[in-house]
């Protein structure tokens, strides 16, 4: 089955710590990763995916195939960063693609 | 460009009561997803519409849930009836193709179902 486990709920770290948000997942094909992220009140939003191997924010993901992780990761942290983090991984079957997603992280930057 | 436009932004009903959701995408956007996230999870794929075709809507509970996007653009979402597991925060995004193009959210409606 092809699914995304993002094992941690909560997330704390102070300003200027490093910061490292887990997801693995689990596919048969090629993957196809993603980092959503939603900040308070505002939408869900698109951070980064693998395939453009982009630095957003400060913030980057390498795919580890041997690991099957895409961990998401930044040297140090801001404020701003506060917010819940969403793994996806884009599933190609009969046809369709689509996302499928973790359950989320909160990481919480404390001053 | 104007965002993925939802309404209503909150609603609560009773048990056994219908509801319907209303989605705009953003203009050109072929592609429209509705999403299922309940407290504590992560976006669930309910349907996926082509312009005005369904695509995907393996996860939806058809003997309930019904969605359509007539003309391509806007589309609807409803629950009848309305169960007390159908709480939750109901997403429609939209993106210019399926697949790895960006996907771009509204701002969700929140059911409470009672």
């Amino acid at each position: 089955a092809q699914r995304v486990t993002q094992p941690e709920k909560l997330l704390s770290v102070f300003k200027g710590a490093p910061v490292e948000l887990k997801c693995n997942y689990s596919y048969s094909g090629s993957p196809e990763l993603f980092w959503y992220v939603q900040y308070s009140r505002q939408r869900l939003q698109l951070l980064l995916r693998h395939i453009s191997r982009e630095s957003i924010k400060g913030f980057t993901a390498d795919l580890n195939k041997g690991e099957t992780s895409f961990h998401l990761k930044k040297p140090f942290a801001q404020e701003e960063d506060s917010a819940m983090y969403y793994c996806a991984l884009n599933r190609v079957a009969g046809g369709s693609e689509k996302l499928v997603f973790g359950k989320g992280t909160k990481l919480t930057v404390n001053p | 460009e104007a965002g993925v436009a939802q309404s209503p932004r909150y609603k609560i009903i009773e048990k056994r009561q219908s509801v319907a959701f209303w989605c705009n995408p953003i203009s050109g956007h072929a592609t429209l997803y509705w999403y299922q996230q309940i407290l504590g999870q992560g976006p669930k794929l309910l349907i996926q519409f082509q312009n005005n075709g369904v695509v995907d809507d393996s996860q939806l509970p058809k003997d309930r849930f019904s969605a359509e996007r007539l003309k391509g653009v806007d589309s609807t979402l409803k629950i009848q009836p309305a169960k007390l597991e159908d709480s939750a925060v109901y997403l429609c995004a939209s993106s210019a193709r399926q697949g790895l193009d960006t996907q771009y959210f509204g701002p969700g409606t929140r059911l409470t179902v009672l």
